[in-house]
């Protein structure tokens, strides 16, 4: 079955430590996203990428860096400059308009924790 | 700015009860709609969506949402809430122009009493 594969499911990271957060997708499809989630703040986009090796900053980049250099896979990097790490992390995809009007998937999702 | 609010933040149902999640956008133009639910830990799973046409759209698990343009709103109804609808919903929006970016709202979450 196609779909977004996040991994790993939970994540500690130590003060100062960068980490990276996996997003693979075997839908075919050529956009990319990341978001974090914090309880009663909704979604919020940190970065996106509309095609492989190029990528636009989103809402709240700052602390964080991302590559796509395959079509599949949009690794997420939560550096130490981030100063509040905890949240949960979604990875989406879609395929770029045409009539604009395809909606993303989302994987299940990376729960990130400070130790 | 374009927005998207969502004004209750908790809705307690009960079983068999009937269901309105209210979702308001303030957008220069008519945006794209959708309605996603999250069960915890989960990712988020489409409900619907509206691009244009019919104003009353049906979506999966017994869920419909309705457009009101004069309203600025996309509510979602359902007639029969089950145990199982227990989670938390988010509507969202998006424009064309814009990179297929999605702005959430900040969700609401619905508890189910037996």
């Amino acid at each position: 079955d196609g779909g977004i594969t996040q991994s790993p499911k939970y994540l500690f990271r130590k003060e100062g430590q960068n980490v990276t957060l996996s997003c693979e997708q075997n839908l075919n499809h050529d956009a990319m996203y990341w978001y974090r989630q914090d309880p009663g703040q909704g979604l919020r986009l940190i970065y996106y990428s509309q095609i492989v090796n190029d990528f636009q900053k989103g809402d709240i980049a700052e602390g964080y860096s991302v590559s796509r250099e395959k079509k599949e896979s949009f690794p997420l990097t939560v550096t130490s400059a981030q100063k509040n790490p905890t949240a949960f992390y979604l990875c989406a995809s879609s395929t770029p308009h045409r009539e604009g009007n395809q909606p993303q998937h989302f994987g299940d999702g990376t729960r990130l924790s400070i130790l | 700015a374009q927005s998207v609010t969502q004004p209750d933040i908790h809705i307690t149902v009960s079983e068999g009860a009937s269901l309105e999640l209210r979702c308001n956008y303030s957008y220069g133009a008519t945006p794209y709609l959708f309605w996603y639910v999250q069960s915890p830990g989960q990712g988020l799973q489409l409900l619907l969506k509206y691009f244009s046409g019919d104003t009353l759209v049906q979506g999966i698990k017994g869920f419909e949402a309705e457009f009101k343009r004069s309203q600025s709103s996309f509510n979602l109804r359902k007639p029969s809430v089950h145990w199982s609808d227990a989670a938390e919903y988010f509507c969202a929006a998006m424009i064309k122009a814009a990179g297929n970016k999605l702005t959430f709202g900040g969700g609401t979450r619905v508890l189910v009493k037996p």
